[in-house]
């Protein structure tokens, strides 16, 4: 079975700064990995995902993870924090593997991000 | 395009009552879709698989009897909470699949039930 663990339930950062979310995920097969954001009472909107192509993998809003194999991770970055980005924000894997496990996705406990003036 | 819809937004309702909720893939046939529960400052939940013209799959302690789930067509997927109770106070959130999107999931903006 598959699961994933966010380091971190708050994070907080200056605008400008660097974010980093991190993401740690077990799977036994080659997985799929999502980073979503949720703004307050909205739904998941998808930031980037890694599919077994390049292993850096850039998304909207200038965010960009990396998949790490031999780490087991997935960790979520920008460059420069703008106050806009204070969100939620989930890491989440599918494991590849067919059958019942089609299309599940298994998300993290969630990082909250905050960004200070 | 893949744009997923949910209705209604908000929801108030009486304990003891049902509320139905709609899922609308709005743009795109949807063969599976998904229910997800979150509590306050916690995670998703999937509560189950909803795959058109077939039973819904319950996730382990989510009671089917409870929260009936209809895919009647490729575009809409339903959540009826029977005889609802304060503890079924969450927020639900729907995914749809696209046919050619087997490993990605498409949102909708959540309804958030709160039982009296």
């Amino acid at each position: 079975a598959q699961s994933v663990t966010q380091l971190g339930s708050h994070v907080s950062v200056s605008e400008g700064a660097l974010v980093l979310l991190r993401c740690n995920y077990s799977s036994s097969v080659p997985p799929y990995l999502f980073w979503y954001v949720q703004y307050p009472n909205q739904g998941l909107q998808l930031l980037l995902k890694y599919t077994s192509a390049a292993t850096l993998v850039k998304g909207i809003n200038g965010f960009e993870a990396e998949f790490k194999k031999s780490e087991t991770s997935f960790h979520l970055t920008k460059p420069s924090a703008h106050m806009s980005d204070a969100a939620e924000y989930f890491c989440a894997v599918i494991t590849n593997a067919g059958g019942t496990s089609y299309g599940k996705l298994t998300f993290g406990q969630g990082t909250i991000l905050t960004v200070h003036p | 395009g893949a744009v997923v819809s949910q209705h209604p937004s908000r929801v108030i309702c009486k304990s003891g009552t049902s509320v139905k909720i709609e899922c609308r893939s709005l743009d795109f046939q949807a063969t599976t879709m998904f229910w997800y529960r979150q509590f306050p400052k916690q995670s998703l939940m999937l509560m189950a698989t909803s795959n058109e013209g077939s039973k819904a799959t319950y996730e382990q302690g989510v009671e089917k009897d409870k929260f009936l789930i209809n895919h009647a067509s490729l575009t809409l997927s339903t959540l009826t909470v029977t005889s609802a109770h304060p503890e079924d106070s969450s927020f639900y959130i729907c995914s749809a699949i696209p046919r050619a999107y087997y490993n990605e999931q498409f949102f909708g903006p959540g309804t958030r039930l709160t039982v009296l």
